[in-house]
């Protein structure tokens, strides 16, 4: 079975200050992994994608995520927070052997960045 | 503006009425989907179209239908709806269905069923 995990519903930092969003996933095999992010009345924007090579992965926005196999972890990650970061982020997994492309989405973490 | 537009952005309909969502893509991608997003609840997938044909139907109700009458368009068919699918419906395309590619998403619209 595929799935994902963000253990936390919201994420509080203040600007300036790095941030971390974590998500944990479970797959059968060797995954595809995204992040996502939901501004409020929008859809999902694509932030950044880990398929293969190297395990950083740097994306829009300044943010990079980091997959670590041996802790089946793919934490979100931005140095430096601004308050319109704030928003609604997602992780999603593809088991890489699944013959469908779907995608199992974790519940989202809230990001609010103060000023 | 991510190249996924969606009408209506929202809409309520009463328990018998019969409503259509529509969805466009402008990117050229091969492969789209409608999922269905509720409050503090991951996002539900519930059709995929690749090139036009029906490629998963994630046991959804038959009061939803999906149409994908080309590659560019995509509908979802809404009839006798329960309170209980009011929710936030959300489109997305991608390159193909392969789950190798970034998938676009549109805007949504926001269902209430009264």
């Amino acid at each position: 079975a595929q799935s994902v995990a963000q253990p936390e519903d919201q994420v509080n930092v203040a600007e300036g200050n790095p941030l971390t969003v974590k998500c944990t996933y479970s797959v059968s095999g060797n995954p595809y992994l995204f992040w996502y992010v939901q501004y409020p009345n929008r859809g999902l924007q694509f932030l950044l994608k880990y398929i293969t090579g190297d395990n950083l992965v740097k994306g829009s926005y300044g943010f990079e995520a980091e997959f670590n196999k041996s802790q089946t972890s793919f934490h979100l990650k931005k140095p430096s927070a601004l308050v319109s970061d704030s928003a609604l982020y997602f992780c999603a997994v593809r088991d890489r052997g699944s013959t469908l492309g779907r995608l199992y989405f974790g519940r989202g973490t809230q990001l609010t960045v103060w000023p | 503006e991510t190249g996924v537009t969606q009408t209506p952005r929202h809409l309520v309909m009463g328990m018998t009425n019969k409503k259509s969502l529509k969805c466009e893509q402008h990117l050229g991608h091969n492969a789209m989907y409608w999922y269905k997003q509720s409050a503090k609840k991951p996002l539900e997938l519930m059709f995929v179209y690749s090139l036009e044909e029906r490629v998963e139907n994630n046991s959804v109700p038959s009061r939803f239908s999906p149409e994908c009458p080309n590659s560019s368009h995509l509908f979802l068919h809404l009839h006798t709806l329960q309170p209980e699918d009011s929710a936030l419906y959300l489109c997305a395309s991608s390159q193909d269905a392969s789950g190798t590619y970034e998938q676009y998403f549109g805007p949504g619209t926001r269902l209430t069923v009264t």
